[in-house]
């Protein structure tokens, strides 16, 4: 069965700082990995989408690195910002199976402080 | 608006009674997921869609939860006879058919029903 860690599980860092989001899967047999956002009372937003062949992808401000032989990927934050502000899930599809569901993390409650 | 909508976004429930929610998907997304979350954990997979046929259940959807897509447009969720421990956020989500007309593609998420069940 798939587990994905997510750590920290809460980050404050002040305006300005660049913050490394940590996420672990414990199977490696995955189709893809995503990253969300996800505001108080809200839904998700994808904010960055890893194929298994990929090793990273960008957007803006993010990066987003995958390993998949050590089950780990990892969310770059450049330059923090108060609306950066969220909770961070990581969430990967299964290679095989059938499925076609995400398994995700508990996130990453991350504030960002002026 | 061309996002994922959900309705109602909230609402309370005596135990027992029944409860429905609606997702209209992105139009030209053909796959629709339903996924529950809780407070402080990450979205649990329930179900999802492809046109309108359920393609696959999670062991969490009990006999008491139904989900459909009649015109594989919309999509509603049904929960009979209401228990404290189905409280939780309920959110729709839809994706065009994946890379290589498999997997899941990039998720959009509607903004979620949040059922609190007293």
């Amino acid at each position: 069965k798939q587990e994905v860690t997510q750590i920290p599980a809460a980050l404050s860092v002040p305006e300005g700082e660049n913050l490394v989001l940590n996420c672990s899967f414990t199977d490696s047999a995955i189709y893809n990995l995503q990253w969300f956002r996800q505001d108080p009372g809200k839904g998700l937003t994808s904010l960055l989408l890893i194929q298994s062949s990929q090793r990273e992808q960008t957007s803006g401000r993010l990066n987003a690195s995958l390993d998949k032989s050590s089950g780990r990927s990892t969310l770059y934050i450049a330059a923090s910002q108060p609306g950066d502000s969220a909770t961070y899930l990581c969430a990967v599809e299964r290679l095989t199976g059938g499925g076609n569901k995400l398994t995700f993390g508990t996130g990453t409650q991350l504030k960002v402080e002026l | 608006d061309t996002g994922v909508s959900q309705d109602p976004r909230h609402k309370i429930t005596k135990r027992g009674q029944n409860v429905t929610f609606r997702c209209d998907p992105i139009s030209e997304h053909n796959r629709l997921y339903w996924y529950r979350q809780t407070l402080g954990q990450g979205p649990e997979f329930l179900t999802y869609f492809q046109n309108e046929a359920q393609l696959e259940k999670s062991r969490l959807l009990s006999d008491r939860f139904s989900a459909e897509r009649p015109k594989g447009s919309f999509s509603t969720l049904e929960i009979q006879r209401t228990e404290q421990g189905d409280s939780a956020m309920y959110l729709c989500a839809s994706s065009p058919v994946g890379w290589k007309g498999r997997g899941v593609g990039e998720l959009f998420f509607g903004e979620g029903s949040r059922l609190t069940v007293l």
